[in-house]
């Protein structure tokens, strides 16, 4: 089985400060993905990878950066914190254009 | 642009009713429509691939199907288990999915 975990389900950061999300795939896949999740607006692809260190801008990409050291872990960035950028936070990874497995979900809260 | 559209928002059904839930798409070139469960707060979980019109799949009570321009959902007999949203996506000529807003379905005992 496909397995992709997040390094936090629930997170509460203040306005301002550096938050980082990390996701780990055990399928050597790959493609990883970054999206976000808010109510009446679905998700929406933060950022992509498709190969270790490389990365390219999904929809709704400012306010983020992503890193890819190592093929199995992908992390969001999130410089400075703002309150419009609490949300559900989704990783996702696939094997080249096929099916895009997800991870459980990180709930993170800037107040 | 790509679009998916599904519909209707919300379905409530009691339990053994059986019900389709719609995807309307468009999309230059497709690749692939998937099919997803999500359950409150949690990411979401893959149930189908399907790649050329005409072609179906099966898991247990749900049934997908495929068109030209939709996808079809089809709930047999379904139980409170079933009760979640189930999301659509579509992927084009890169590795992009673009998902719909999801159809909420309640089932009732």
């Amino acid at each position: 089985d496909v397995k992709v975990t997040q390094s936090s389900r629930y997170l509460v950061k203040r306005t301002g400060e550096k938050v980082f999300l990390e996701c780990v795939q055990d399928m050597d896949h790959e493609n990883m993905f970054w999206y976000r999740q808010d109510p009446g607006l679905g998700l929406r692809l933060i950022y992509f990878s498709y190969d270790v260190k490389m990365k390219e801008k999904g929809d709704i990409p400012e306010g983020y950066s992503v890193s890819r050291e190592k093929k199995e872990r992908f992390s969001l960035i999130l410089e400075s914190a703002s309150t419009n950028q609490t949300s559900m936070y989704l990783c996702a990874s696939s094997l080249l254009d096929r099916t895009q497995y997800f991870g459980p979900g990180t709930r993170l809260t800037v107040t | 642009e790509d679009q998916v559209t599904q519909s209707p928002e919300a379905l409530r059904l009691q339990e053994g009713e059986s019900s389709s839930l719609n995807c309307s798409y468009t999309v230059s070139g497709l690749r692939g429509l998937f099919w997803y469960r999500q359950d409150p707060g949690k990411g979401p979980e893959f149930l189908f691939t399907l790649y050329s019109a005409g072609e179906e799949k099966e898991k247990e009570r749900l049934k997908a199907t495929l068109t030209k321009k939709e996808s079809f959902l089809h709930i047999t007999a379904p139980k409170p288990e079933d009760s979640a949203t189930y999301l659509c996506a579509v992927q084009a000529d890169d590795y992009k999915l673009s998902f719909g807003a999801g159809t909420t379905v309640t089932v009732r005992a």
